[in-house]
């Protein structure tokens, strides 16, 4: 009864791969978001999707491709992978985009590339 | 622009002792607040938010925040420290009119508790 799950939790691949994380939600909510957390543990917003539709696309290397094939789902794609994308991906929900809606979060995928 | 600065990267405390963990915020508007705990290799849980309504928000695990507006300021505190508030907190602020509805996370504090 998980209310955001990610898979994998862990993702090892090596540089110009291709991967995919997958974000589920069973909260009902309309919103759901990817953030990055980098190695000195910042966080920062990648992607927002409210009922399938993208509402916040911010500066993110367009290797990235986020795809919402439903409302409780959320996954991101990420071709060729550089070393620099090792981070914690999170996904998270929330019912509404508004202000003060809390946003809900998955429990993170550590990727790591070699 | 919205910003957060949450002053001290790594906070040390007594068990037992009082816990404070500082933020700052700047906005052109009227902000939403956020306090987040992650504990070790999880992901992200709220613990109190503050929404314009009354400025001393109370949250979970005896967490409680101020929003000072003067001081432009929404500081946590927690009366008595336990060994399990041992985590990384993060402040986090939200455009008021929430058109966006991007999160502006701080930078984080490590609060450590010593026995």
């Amino acid at each position: 009864d998980t209310a955001v799950s990610q898979t994998p939790k862990y993702l090892v691949t090596q540089m110009g791969n291709d991967k995919s994380i997958k974000c589920e939600q069973n909260l009902g909510h309309d919103t759901m978001y990817w953030y990055k957390q980098d190695s000195k543990k910042f966080l920062k917003i990648m992607f927002s999707y409210n009922n399938k539709e993208l509402i916040i696309n911010e500066t993110v290397p367009n290797r990235f491709s986020p795809k919402s094939p439903d409302k409780a789902h959320l996954n991101l794609h990420i071709n060729s992978l550089e070393l620099g994308d090792s981070a914690v991906y999170f996904c998270a929900s929330s019912q509404g985009w508004g202000g003060t809606d809390t946003q809900y979060f998955g429990p993170g995928t550590r990727l790591t590339v070699l | 622009a919205q910003s957060v600065t949450q002053l001290g990267s790594h906070v040390s405390v007594s068990e037992g002792a009082l816990v404070l963990l500082r933020c700052n915020y700047s906005s052109s508007v009227p902000p939403y607040l956020f306090w987040y705990v992650q504990y070790p290799n999880q992901g992200l849980q709220l613990l109190l938010k503050y929404t314009s309504a009354a400025t001393l928000v109370k949250g979970i695990n005896g967490f409680e925040a101020e929003f000072k507006k003067s001081e432009t300021s929404f500081h946590l505190t927690k009366p008595s420290a336990h060994m399990s508030d041992a985590a990384e907190y993060f402040c986090a602020v939200r455009h008021g009119s929430g058109n966006t509805g991007k999160l502006i996370f701080g930078q984080g504090t490590t609060l450590q508790v010593k026995p």
